[in-house]
């Protein structure tokens, strides 16, 4: 069965990096793009871009553009999404989703707090 | 790229009706048919309840329907049930290969 497992939660100074993995299972890591969605507390949804785990060929939002890089492992199916520069607005739960008509698998997602 | 716009909550009693309304843009779900709608219970990951704007993965339940036109997607739940109350993003793709979200209609069952 599909599954995607990211790594843990992260806490963070401001100023600092954070790299979240999603490793996948279950089917073909080169056949679907993988998507980064971001979720602050209380808050709605919130695109961060995509990677084609095949080409390694990305697409970001523009609000992280500069600060966001997504990339992938093909030889233990994982993609990553490093963010830097972090603050206080980048607290939110990240999570990993597959897209195949719509995002039908999903991480359970990982929780960044950023403190000092 | 602007947030799609949903209604900040809608409520419906078990066994009525309600629709969630997403308007977009001439950028978005004006231009695209690949428009999803996800529900999320608390503290739960989303779930992919519609995709390409009407139709429903295997496993939801076809009291879930959608539909698109122009700019502007709705999703209508039928048979309301207590397991329903969540909240609800709808999701397009828009210009340039990206993505926007809706804010999120919270659904209040009473």
């Amino acid at each position: 069965q599909v599954q995607m497992v990211q790594s843990g939660a992260e806490v963070k100074q401001p100023g600092a990096s954070v790299k979240v993995s999603c490793k996948t299972s279950g089917y073909t890591f080169t056949d679907y793009y993988i998507f980064w969605v971001r979720q602050a507390p209380g808050q709605g949804l919130e695109w961060m871009g995509w990677i084609n785990p095949d080409s390694g060929g990305t697409n970001y939002a523009q609000k992280f553009q500069g600060r966001v890089t997504m990339t992938s492992d093909k030889s233990i199916n994982t993609v990553y999404m490093e963010l830097t520069r972090l603050t206080s607005d980048d607290r939110a739960i990240y999570y990993c989703a597959r897209e195949e008509h719509g995002f039908d698998y999903w991480g359970q997602g990982t929780l960044v707090t950023v403190s000092a | 790229q602007s947030a799609l716009t949903q209604p900040a909550s809608v409520s419906g009693s078990p066994g009525q009706s309600i629709t969630i309304s997403c308007s977009g843009t001439n950028s978005d779900i004006g231009t695209y048919k690949l428009v999803s709608w996800y529900q999320q219970h608390p503290d739960k990951a989303p779930k992919l309840m519609i995709y390409e704007a009407s139709k429903r993965p295997p496993g939801i339940s076809s009291r879930f329907s959608a539909s698109k036109s122009g700019n502007t997607a709705s999703l209508t739940i039928s048979g309301l049930q207590a397991d329903d109350e969540a909240d609800y993003y709808c999701c397009s793709y828009a210009l340039g290969g990206t993505l926007v979200f809706g804010g999120g209609t919270k659904l209040t069952v009473l």
